[in-house]
């Protein structure tokens, strides 16, 4: 969804290394989240926000932190990326409309640690 | 807690047969529930939501999805295979009693669509 944007598309990095990765939207959506893709494990949520002063951890959040700058910006850093945080990161957001909100996703940043 | 199950990590169909991918669920409430689809290289896109109401669910593309109680089952559905559909689904829910808890999702099924 071309309204969800992430940045960088690709980063290959190495052990030990501050990685950081952005997320903004221009949807107007009040909540954002953090996901990471493995193959056969599906989608893990790491870190999720229902507006600017709300920070929560989610499944997987060991080795991360996020930050929301502002309504439309999240971001996911990882302090000392390892090998095992080789995966594909999705950002999404989404809106209560009635009795639910749906998730809208941007196109996926795939990270590579050496 | 809730919690979701995609049974099968690959389905194969011939195009221009029916297609079923299979989800169940489990929430102590009723549930929300929802199908997304990953083309190669992109983001999950949204298919479809069941909230209340009718118990088949029409989205986009022309996927279905029917919702059984007894069966806690939403299960998604084709009439007529394209090539074009083989892409990775994925099931998601939330109680409704849940308040503000995220999503759960499925680990995906991988759907192939032969020509």
């Amino acid at each position: 969804d071309a309204d969800v944007t992430q940045t960088p598309r690709n980063r290959i990095t190495k052990t030990g290394k501050r990685i950081m990765l952005e997320c903004s939207q221009t949807k107007g959506h009040d909540r954002m989240y953090w996901y990471r893709q493995d193959p056969g494990l599906g989608l893990r949520l790491i870190y999720y926000s229902f507006d600017v002063k709300d920070i929560n951890k989610g499944e997987i959040s060991d080795g991360y932190s996020v930050s929301r700058q502002a309504q439309a910006k999240f971001s996911l850093s990882l302090e000392s990326a390892i090998p095992n945080q080789t995966a594909l990161y999705f950002c999404a957001t989404s809106a209560v409309v009635g009795r639910t909100d749906t998730q809208y996703f941007g196109p996926g940043t795939r990270l590579t640690v050496l | 807690a809730q919690s979701v199950a995609q049974p099968e990590d690959q389905v194969n169909v011939a195009e221009g047969n029916p297609l079923t991918v299979k989800c169940t669920y489990s929430v102590s409430g009723n549930p929300y529930l929802f199908w997304y689809v990953q083309y190669p290289n992109r983001g999950l896109q949204f298919l479809l939501k069941y909230i209340t109401g009718d118990n088949l669910v029409k989205g986009s593309y022309g996927f279905e999805a029917e919702f059984n109680k007894s069966q806690t089952s939403f299960h998604l559905k084709k009439p007529s295979a394209l090539v074009s559909d083989s892409a990775l689904y994925f099931c998601a829910v939330r109680d409704s009693g849940s308040g503000n808890t995220p999503l759960v999702f499925g680990k995906g099924t991988r759907l192939s669509v032969i020509a």
